[in-house]
């Protein structure tokens, strides 16, 4: 069945370090692929999405591409900040758009 | 005021007990759905639903069942509580996008519910 494997956190970085949280799938046709973040104490909030190969979701500094050669979507960011402390989810929606399927999750913790 | 709100936000409760945490929404979106969440496993579907008619069972539905009261109301309940349903639960919900394809989940705050 389809599935999403995200690397094991927590990532720990410096304010102003460059971000990279890899992220790869498996699924039956083409995906539509998300980005989820958590803050601390609060639900989940999209963060970025792309719904076809080679489309570049983007926000708030966040980047992701669309791979589908590799079956990725890697989340990067240039210069992160401690307010970008939170748990970062990769999803996709399964076949027939009727849900998604989330991995594990990544903490990411920003030190000044 | 939240789109999404859950009741209660926290909750303790003994093995055994009934159990029932509340989602509404105030979004108008027909699709809703519960997800647990625990430390590692990310976060596992429970239960969803399309529209008042339509309940699906999720991934891990065994111990939980749903009532979706109205389209803004879906309900979980948890009829005989054991302590490995200590998690974070969170309700969703979506609407398709305007080709018919997946559109994002907005969620609720989450309960955190512990059973002893």
């Amino acid at each position: 069945g389809d599935s999403v494997t995200q690397m094991e956190g927590p990532v720990t970085l410096s304010e102003e370090a460059f971000l990279t949280i890899n992220c790869t799938y498996t699924a039956t046709g083409y995906p539509s692929l998300f980005w989820y973040v958590q803050y601390p104490g609060e639900g989940l909030q999209l963060l970025l999405k792309a719904t076809k190969a080679d489309d570049k979701g983007s926000n708030k500094g966040f980047e992701a591409t669309y791979r589908k050669e590799t079956t990725s979507f890697h989340l990067e960011k240039g210069s992160v900040q401690v307010s970008d402390s939170a748990v970062y989810f990769c999803a996709l929606s399964g076949l027939g758009a009727d849900k998604l399927i989330f991995g594990t999750g990544t903490r990411l913790q920003v030190f000044p | 005021d939240a789109d999404v709100t859950q009741t209660p936000r926290n909750r303790i409760t003994k093995t055994g007990k009934r159990i029932m945490l509340e989602c509404s929404q105030t979004k108008g979106h027909d699709r809703m759905y519960w997800y647990r969440q625990d430390p590692g496993l990310g976060l596992r579907l429970i239960y969803y639903s399309f529209d008042v008619k339509d309940i699906n069972k999720g991934e891990i539905s065994d111990g939980y069942s749903v009532s979706r009261q109205a389209q803004a109301k879906f309900s979980l309940s948890l009829e005989s509580a054991i302590p490995n349903q200590t998690a974070l639960y969170f309700c969703a919900t979506s609407d398709l996008g305007l080709a018919g394809d997946y559109n994002e989940q907005f969620f609720g705050p989450g309960t955190r519910l512990t059973v002893l």
